[in-house]
């Protein structure tokens, strides 16, 4: 157990929805950071976040959108949904910046 | 951006074996980590290793950050070693970048 929660675990939902989904870090972690892992893409860093500051952008497309609480929970939002956004959306949290560590992950399937 | 190679892409072992897993990359980077994904899905990390040698049990790894490869050793093998092998790094502020991954199957 890496100490990090992602909830829920599995979501259906139809195209042009629009979902939440969320991360508590490890206790202590500053860092929250997003990642999408597609069959056809791999694993691709989203966005980071730094004690509720965005810290650095990836590939993320302008439907989903990110924010990290006071109490340093994280939320991703993704919306107008398309059968393209099905896949495993990792959180992970770091103190350092150094080691990651990951969620068990959320898994989207857009029908 | 940096780009990052895994070799190779799948292998298959009997239980007992040792492999050797590569990570190329190609610029410098200030963060290596290498991650196990177990057929549930959960990336679990195993090594931070920017440069240097750390070991774990079965399990160790080689940074040799001037010739910008990572190599990931895996000793006696365990059906439960078992999944993919990814390699990621951070190239000083740029966005962690994960390789394609090494899919290992270790047979009974």
């Amino acid at each position: 157990d890496s100490g990090v929660t992602q909830t829920p675990k599995h979501l259906i939902t139809a195209t042009g929805q629009r979902v939440t989904l969320r991360c508590s870090p490890r206790s202590g972690d500053l860092s929250v950071y997003w990642y999408q892992q597609s069959l056809d893409q791999g694993l691709q860093f989203l966005i980071q976040y730094y004690n509720g500051e965005e810290r650095a952008k990836g590939n993320i497309l302008e439907r989903f959108s990110a924010q990290q609480f006071p109490d340093l929970h994280s939320e991703l939002n993704l919306s107008s949904l398309e059968l393209g956004d099905s896949a495993l959306y990792f959180c992970a949290s770091s103190a350092t910046g150094e080691t990651q560590y990951f969620g068990p992950g959320t898994r989207l399937l857009v029908l | 951006g940096i780009q990052v190679e895994q070799s190779p892409p799948d292998l298959i072992l009997q239980e007992g074996a040792n492999s050797t897993l590569r990570c190329n990359f190609s610029d410098s980077v200030n963060n290596l980590q290498w991650f196990h994904q177990n057929p549930w899905g959960q990336l679990i990390n195993l090594f931070y290793i920017p440069s240097g040698t750390k070991q774990n049990g079965r399990l160790s790894a080689t940074t040799v950050a001037t010739e910008r490869y990572s190599l990931l050793y895996i000793s006696s093998s365990q059906t439960t070693d078992s999944g993919v092998y990814f390699c990621a790094v951070d190239n000083y502020g740029q966005n962690f970048v994960f390789g394609p991954g090494t899919r290992l199957s270790v047979l009974p």
